[in-house]
């Protein structure tokens, strides 16, 4: 399995500021994924994080909203830039340890309040 | 279009009861489907994974199905207990040629109660 920590685990904040979120593995993975979770919504993909690149969005997703940056293959952050109250969400990493594995393991989640 | 729908929304059981809970799913090219327990404020955890040519695989008291023909899952949930209060969501990947690509459906949230 892989052990995944993000931080912070919860924030509010104010409307147009930015915040960055830190998600930290404890092994070396293949991929790393980032969701949303609206409230009472399934998850959505945002982006895919790729190690020394530009990351891989899905369609409705901007870099310039969610600047993601993956320096190693443990570590990837993701701000969500210019907030308002529509971006309250959780916010999960999520990765894939080997190539053609099946097992996607999720981390436990960043509670994100917009006043 | 690619979609996973699941049922009930949610679900109020007696500890000890059994329950089952219903996925369908309209994905394709079918890779595998996946169902994951969400627990309130928590991150999904994986509890089975069953490819094309599976029919059933049980993790504990869990015990997933799957007819791919009519393209439908089901997870068993026997003697439940209150640890088994939870969102449920079933997931379904498809291959895309360079990569699987997961559906979500929304969840059954479960709650067991005394």
């Amino acid at each position: 399995s892989a052990v995944i920590s993000q931080k912070p685990s919860r924030d509010i904040c104010q409307r147009g500021t930015s915040l960055t979120i830190q998600c930290q593995v404890d092994s070396q993975v293949t991929m790393m994924f980032w969701y949303r979770q609206q409230p009472g919504q399934s998850l959505t993909l945002i982006a895919t994080a790729n190690q020394g690149s530009e990351a891989t969005y899905e369609s409705g997703f901007v870099i310039d909203k969610f600047p993601i940056s993956r320096p190693n293959l443990t570590f990837s952050t993701l701000t969500v830039s210019n907030m308002s109250p529509e971006d309250s969400s959780i916010y999960l990493c999520s990765v894939v340890k080997y190539k053609g594995s099946n097992e996607q393991f999720f981390g436990p989640g960043t509670r994100l309040t917009v006043l | 279009k690619n979609q996973v729908e699941q049922s009930p929304q949610s679900l109020i059981i007696l500890e000890g009861k059994n329950c089952t809970l219903q996925c369908n799913y309209t994905v394709s090219p079918f890779s595998n489907l996946r169902w994951y327990k969400q627990d309130t404020g928590r991150g999904p955890v994986s509890l089975t994974i069953m490819t094309f040519s599976e029919n059933t695989k049980s993790n504990g008291r869990y015990t997933a199905t799957l007819d791919a023909d009519t393209k439908q899952s089901s997870l068993h949930i026997t003697a439940s207990q209150l640890s088994d209060s939870a969102s449920y969501i079933c997931v379904v990947s498809r291959n895309t040629g360079t990569a699987s690509k997961l559906t979500f459906g929304t969840g059954t949230r479960l709650q067991v109660t005394l």
